[in-house]
């Protein structure tokens, strides 16, 4: 089974900064998805960005891009530019490949993030 | 009108009570998904409907029943709950297999406290 690890239950930013948010996750699969998740206050879930295993390229999202590493099973978020609705908890999540059926994402335990004004 | 609508919003019952939560999708996906998002742990998968199959985790109480009629609407059925199911209950659609984006949009939830 597919696992996915959040080390840091919070990390703060100064607005304007740059922070990194750390995901790591274990599987046996070649084809996957990996996801980061953002759940403001509000409650609903909203993709920030996603990245497919097969792409060599880091997914980047205007301020946000990834740090994929396929081999270390390591998939970091960069937030750039730190703005106060960045303030949210944000989960990282892996999903088996197109060719796996109605797999559902697995999720990391996320980490909230605080942006300091 | 949103992708994914959850009703309630809220909602408190006694545990003897018998509700039903509610979540409909406009997106034209045929899969759907129950999470349950409790305080201080991961998001628990619960079950996940699609044209072809359902997929029931075996932890699931069954207290718990989903129900889905038709590939937009999906219901979670719940009665004689105890107060630790309190928690917010997410509702969430994807494309099916073969999907080549893979993710899955999600309601804003439905906070659920049992008294």
């Amino acid at each position: 089974a597919q696992t996915v690890t959040q080390s840091q239950p919070e990390m703060s930013v100064q607005e304007a900064e740059t922070v990194t948010l750390s995901c790591t996750y274990d599987t046996s699969e070649s084809d996957y998805y990996l996801f980061w998740y953002k759940q403001p206050p509000s409650r609903q879930m909203i993709l920030v960005i996603r990245q497919e295993a097969y792409k060599q390229q880091n997914a980047t999202e205007n301020r946000f891009s990834v740090n994929f590493q396929k081999a270390a099973k390591s998939f970091s978020l960069k937030i750039s530019d730190s703005q106060l609705g960045d303030a949210a908890m944000y989960f990282c999540a892996y999903r088996s490949g197109p060719n796996s059926g109605n797999t559902p994402l697995v999720f990391g335990k996320g980490t909230r993030l605080s942006v300091i004004a | 009108e949103t992708g994914v609508t959850q009703t309630p919003r809220h909602l408190v019952m006694g545990m003897t009570n018998k509700k039903s939560l509610k979540c409909e999708q406009h997106l034209g996906h045929n899969a759907m998904y129950w999470y349950k998002q409790s305080a201080k742990k991961p998001l628990e998968l619960m079950f996940v409907y699609s044209l072809e199959e359902r997929v029931e985790n075996n932890s699931v109480p069954s207290r718990f029943s989903p129900e889905c009629p038709n590939s937009s609407h999906l219901f979670l059925h719940l009665h004689t709950l105890q107060p630790e199911d309190s928690a917010l209950y997410l509702c969430a659609s994807s494309h099916g297999q073969g999907s080549l984006t893979g993710e899955l949009f999600f309601g804003e939830g439905s906070r659920l406290t049992v008294l």
